[in-house]
């Protein structure tokens, strides 16, 4: 199994919408969980953190369950410039140091 | 401006050949730099950690011998794919962190590697 798992997609959907993405993650040692944006054959971008409190900036909004191991991204009002890949991204402490484990992305093409 | 430069972009080399990566932190220390590989479609895969002044921790199933990594000050991390193959063609990417946490990361450019 996947440390940590996403659906690929792709997610075609047209402008204005909204689209969730959803992830999850076996590791329990898990301390920090984020959303990075990356575009074809660039570097990733973090996008934003994620907490158990749920967070929001602007048309994205992310939520954390830590009981069901689960991270869910939200966007609203989707734009063109939304397409790209979303990854999923956990932070586990191992060590004495943390590494990041990447899901395998979703893909999300926003059309006009 | 980026916080952490990864050189070259992209690189051709020769099936046997050697290819040096650099990964170095501009303004800050790094502690600790990972390594990562990813190939088309699919996610990041952590190869290694890096960390100063010791040896690197690769993750399973990645070769040591072969992706020789060495970090000699807080600010470079170097990563050499020996005696290259065709399937060693990827996108090759680094992080560094400032934190134990890992709450502050900063990834390199990447690299594309072709080996012909």
């Amino acid at each position: 199994r996947k440390e940590v798992e996403q659906d690929p997609g792709p997610f075609n959907v047209p402008e204005g919408a909204t689209v969730a993405f959803n992830c999850t993650y076996s590791n329990s040692a898990s301390q920090s969980f984020f959303w990075y944006r990356q575009d074809c054959r660039k570097e990733p971008k973090l996008l934003m953190s994620v907490y158990s409190s749920g967070n929001e900036d602007g048309r994205f909004t992310a939520q954390l369950n830590r009981a069901s191991q689960y991270i869910s991204l939200l966007i609203r009002d989707s734009k063109l410039s939304d397409s790209a890949t979303y990854l999923c991204v956990v932070n586990i402490l191992s060590s004495n140091t943390g590494k990041l484990i990447f899901g395998q992305g979703t893909t999300l093409q926003v059309k006009p | 401006g980026a916080v952490v430069s990864q050189h070259p972009s992209r690189v051709i080399c020769k099936s046997g050949t050697s290819v040096k990566i650099e990964c170095r932190s501009l303004d800050f220390q790094a502690t600790t730099m990972f390594w990562y590989r990813q190939f088309p479609k699919q996610s990041l895969m952590l190869m290694a950690t890096s960390n100063e002044g010791s040896k690197a921790t690769y993750e399973q199933g990645v070769e040591k011998d072969k992706f020789l990594i060495n970090h000699a000050s807080l600010t470079l991390s170097t990563l050499t794919v020996t005696s290259a193959h065709p399937e060693d063609s990827s996108f090759y990417i680094c992080s560094a962190t400032q934190g134990l946490t890992g709450n502050t990361i900063y990834f390199g450019e990447g690299s594309w590697l072709t080996v012909v």
